[in-house]
């Protein structure tokens, strides 16, 4: 899996849009970026995924750079619960078992 | 949406003991993992399980652990003689065959051992 950056901590107002920056400049061409989020000590939950692609889904819109070499993840109105920690993966699609590995993220605040 | 259920929600046990910690997968998922992460770090990848055996382990998942799915519907991680080095969040998760990477955690099972 290709290595990830992400800034340690952020912090977003409650309604405003939080936009989480993820760099993956070795992102390989079957590689597609996923976007996991950890709430205080619950289990990691999924997000989004793309490959080139914008994408939306009903929890949060992923923009990739036409070079694929970041990306960013967008909470269009972010709330009070949407407060974890925010995990990008550099990641191709294997069809195994094999381990989704998780680095240390972004811990996003969102404040009143 | 289905869900990933693990139990029991909170474990304490003596230095020693023997642990097993019971998830119920999404029914129609083939593939199955252990996770921990211990206070204050890191996710950490410990099993997958796949077809009634190990795809892949990390160094952590030595012979003190192992995993089983007795029957069609549980996937159990045992821990044979429990370390205080072992007290953590343990999460199962499952994803379905083929296609991505998205896989369902459960909500946690924490493991204090004293």
């Amino acid at each position: 899996d290709a290595k990830t950056t992400q800034p340690t901590s952020m912090d977003c107002a409650e309604g405003r849009a939080a936009n989480l920056p993820c760099n993956h400049s070795t992102i390989s061409g079957n590689e597609y970026v996923y976007w996991y989020r950890q709430i205080h000590s619950q289990g990691p939950q999924y997000i989004i995924h793309g490959l080139k692609n914008n994408e939306t889904n009903e929890m949060a819109s992923l923009i990739i750079t036409e070079d694929r070499k970041s990306s960013t993840l967008i909470l269009p109105h972010a709330t009070l619960r949407d407060t974890a920690v925010y995990y990008c993966i550099a990641r191709r699609n294997t069809g195994t078992a094999s381990k989704l590995t998780f680095g240390t993220g972004t811990r996003l605040q969102v404040t009143l | 949406e289905p869900e990933v259920t693990q139990t029991p929600s909170h474990q304490v046990t003596q230095m020693g003991q023997e642990v097993i910690l019971r998830c119920v997968p999404i029914s129609n998922h083939l593939y199955f993992y252990w996770y921990r992460q211990i206070l204050g770090q890191k996710v950490e990848f410990l099993v997958s399980f796949y077809n009634n055996e190990i795809s892949e382990k990390s160094e952590i998942f030595d012979d003190q652990f192992s995993v089983e799915r007795p029957d069609g519907s549980n996937f159990t991680l045992k821990i044979r003689s429990t370390k205080l080095e072992d007290s953590a969040m343990y999460f199962c998760a499952s994803r379905t065959r083929g296609g991505t990477e998205k896989l369902f955690f459960g909500s946690g099972t924490q493991l204090s051992v004293l």
